[in-house]
């Protein structure tokens, strides 16, 4: 039971370069998100999915897109890289009506766009 | 507009001392109530977490937090801290089964004295 994985864990990209972030979680959780955490601050949302096949927009969206082909994956794509996407990216997923709270994160994706 | 403030940047106590980190929110309704620890380098981890019943909540780790409905804040306390618990607290708050509405606080960063 590995959790929550993300992939990769550090990237270096130039503006206008695309990547996809990938996040993996093996516990069967209906929901997963995307977060991104600036210096100084909260995490902000930035898409989420309550289900495979299924996405939905968060706080902070534009300039980023993302899939949920299985349920198990939820890839956060970067069309165009622009420096303000200089974050660390962490992705979370959630068990549907469970009688006890379960969140569980990953370890985070540092990205730094030149 | 709905926030989360959390007005200690940066606290130190000794080890073995009591700890009270503050949150205050502003939102219409009484939403999802959450503290999570970040330790350096990896991702967050859920403390606990206060939707309705009993306004003290027990979470891992030894921690607990009050939620108080007049003061419109969530406070975390431990009763002796422990070396470990050095790291950043956040505080957030969320709306509606998705947790789609979601703000986190800026964080408070806890350093540890031995």
């Amino acid at each position: 039971n590995a959790g929550v994985t993300q992939t990769p864990k550090f990237r270096v990209l130039k503006t206008g370069q695309s990547m996809t972030l990938l996040c993996a979680q093996d516990m069967n959780h209906e929901y997963m998100y995307w977060y991104r955490q600036d210096p100084g601050m909260g995490l902000r949302l930035i898409h989420y999915s309550v289900g495979e096949g299924t996405t939905a927009k968060g706080e902070v969206p534009d300039g980023y897109n993302v899939s949920r082909l299985k349920k198990q994956n939820f890839l956060l794509g970067l069309e165009s890289a622009a420096p303000s996407q200089t974050s660390v990216y962490f992705c979370a997923s959630r068990r549907l009506l469970a009688i006890q709270e379960t969140q569980y994160f990953g370890p985070g994706t540092r990205l730094l766009v030149l | 507009a709905q926030s989360v403030t959390q007005p200690d940047i940066h606290i130190t106590v000794s080890e073995g001392a009591s700890l009270e980190l503050r949150c205050n929110y502003s939102y219409g309704a009484t939403p999802y109530l959450f503290w999570y620890v970040q330790s350096p380098g990896q991702g967050l981890q859920l403390l606990l977490k206060y939707f309705s019943g009993d306004t003290l909540v027990q979470g891992i780790k030894g921690f607990e937090a009050e939620f108080k409905r007049s003061q419109s804040s969530f406070n975390l306390r431990k009763p002796s801290v422990h070396w470990s618990d050095a790291a950043e607290y956040f505080c957030a708050v969320a709306t509606g089964t998705s947790y789609d509405k979601v703000i986190f606080g800026p964080g408070t960063s806890l350093s540890v004295i031995p």
